[in-house]
């Protein structure tokens, strides 16, 4: 079945440390985009790709990197310097046309230490 | 700037009608989104509006006035399993970026 996998579910972060999510989807999306979501509030935009080889910072990029080396994979790694990761970490992609809404992953659920 | 404004809660007895309301500040404006969200999982997709006027889906229907920057989402014969958060999302410009609200949480009582 086509879809997007995020890995994995739960992942546990100690000081210090950085941490890569994976996300890979297989519905031949040109697009894809990360979200964090904390408690009680709405999506906010890390980092987004529209083609291979590219991507852009979103609203709350600080302290986070990806890349976007295979049209099916964007990973997110959560840096040291990101020093409030606790969060649900949602990837999202889309076919690049007008009325295609982005679809998303089952999230990755972040926690410190 | 941007700002996307929704209710925090909603609560609605099963089998009635709730409507969730979406008022939005955007400059290229490029349609605005619906989404339900359950309690730790992914948003799924209710609904899109680009033009102004009523967009029907079974239970749901969404309306969108780009004129009064507001939207929206209807919800009919309400059941225990429309329990979930309803985002209103809005994309601005060609990138596909969408700006979300808060999200409404709506409690179904039986």
């Amino acid at each position: 079945d086509g879809g997007i996998t995020q890995s994995p579910k739960y992942l546990f972060r100690k000081e210090g440390q950085n941490v890569t999510l994976s996300c890979e989807q297989n519905l031949n999306h040109d697009a894809m985009y990360w979200y964090r979501q904390d408690p009680g509030q709405g999506l906010r935009l890390i980092y987004y790709s529209q083609i291979v080889n590219d991507f852009q910072k979103g609203d709350i990029a600080e302290g986070y990197s990806v890349s976007r080396e295979k049209k099916e994979s964007f990973p997110l790694t959560v840096t040291s310097a990101q020093k409030n990761p606790t969060a649900f970490y949602l990837c999202a992609s889309r076919k690049q046309s007008a009325d295609q809404p982005q679809h998303f992953g089952d999230g990755t659920r972040l926690s410190i230490l | 700037g941007q700002n996307i404004d929704q209710p925090t809660e909603m609560t609605a007895t099963e089998g009635a009608i709730v409507q969730i309301n979406c008022t939005y500040q955007t400059s290229g404006f490029n349609g605005l989104f619906w989404y339900q969200q359950h309690a730790g999982e992914a948003p799924t997709f209710l609904s899109y509006n680009v033009l102004d006027g009523l967009e029907e889906k079974g239970r749901f229907s969404s309306f969108l006035s780009r004129s009064k920057g507001y939207s929206y989402l209807l919800l009919k014969e309400l059941q225990m399993k429309d329990s979930a958060s309803y985002l209103c999302a809005v994309r601005a410009g060609n990138t596909g970026k969408l700006i979300f609200g808060q999200g409404t949480t709506l409690q179904v009582k039986p």
